[in-house]
């Protein structure tokens, strides 16, 4: 079985460029939420997502960051017009529908601006 | 005021003693207290997770929760090498996003 799938494992990107993070989740779950892990601080949320349908994005930027989970195929996460404080480790979790209590952690995509 | 706080650490214990990690909070409406373990450079491992205060045990690990205290704490028995690691204590409300404490990173030394 599986566990979170996350890619590309590591990204560079150049100041103003486009960063696309893809997570795909385990089998059976429904629910998938985004976080980001900065040096030397702890994870924090970022959006909550159903297939189709964003349910919470409390922690997300409101500019050039963006997220989405279709109908068919992975979750992914877009920055756009990258900036070096976007480097960071983001980390996709997954969950079945109503037991965010059981999050499982994919590897992290690590994004490295220049 | 942060919402969940947790020493950093570093921890350093010999192999086969007795590890005791903690986290304070100060939302009283959290509902799940979590505790995962983050290996360097890899995704956080869900190690267990209480609803209740009271214990809860698994194998080497035992969780602790006091709510009237807002206090929560992960042991871990006859610790070992391979438990050195970050260890996140995390809250959640309702069934969205978690609520992490910085880590704390033990060393257990063989």
């Amino acid at each position: 079985n599986a566990g979170v799938m996350q890619n590309p494992r590591h990204l560079v990107r150049r100041r103003g460029q486009e960063a696309r993070l893809r997570c795909s989740p385990m089998k059976g779950h429904s629910h998938v939420y985004w976080y980001r892990q900065l040096p030397e601080e702890g994870l924090k949320f970022m959006v909550y997502l159903q297939k189709e349908n964003i349910i919470d994005e409390s922690g997300m930027p409101k500019e050039r960051f963006s997220a989405e989970f279709p109908k068919e195929g992975p979750s992914i996460l877009r920055i756009q017009q990258v900036v070096r404080g976007d480097s960071a480790a983001y980390f996709c979790a997954s969950s079945p529908a109503g037991r965010g209590q059981e999050q499982f952690f994919g590897p992290g995509t690590r994004l490295t601006v220049l | 005021q942060k919402e969940v706080e947790q020493d950093p650490g570093p921890l350093s214990v010999p192999e086969g003693a007795i590890v005791s990690l903690n986290c304070t909070y100060s939302n009283s409406a959290f509902q799940y207290f979590m505790w995962y373990r983050q290996y360097s450079r890899k995704g956080p491992e869900l190690l267990m997770y209480t609803y209740s205060s009271g214990n809860k045990e698994d194998g080497r690990f035992t969780a602790q929760v006091d709510k009237s205290s807002k206090y929560i704490s992960l042991f871990i028995r006859d610790s070992q090498p391979s438990d050195s690691a970050t260890y996140l204590c995390a809250m959640i409300l309702g069934a969205n996003n978690l609520f992490f404490g910085t880590g704390t990173r033990l060393t257990v030394i063989p």
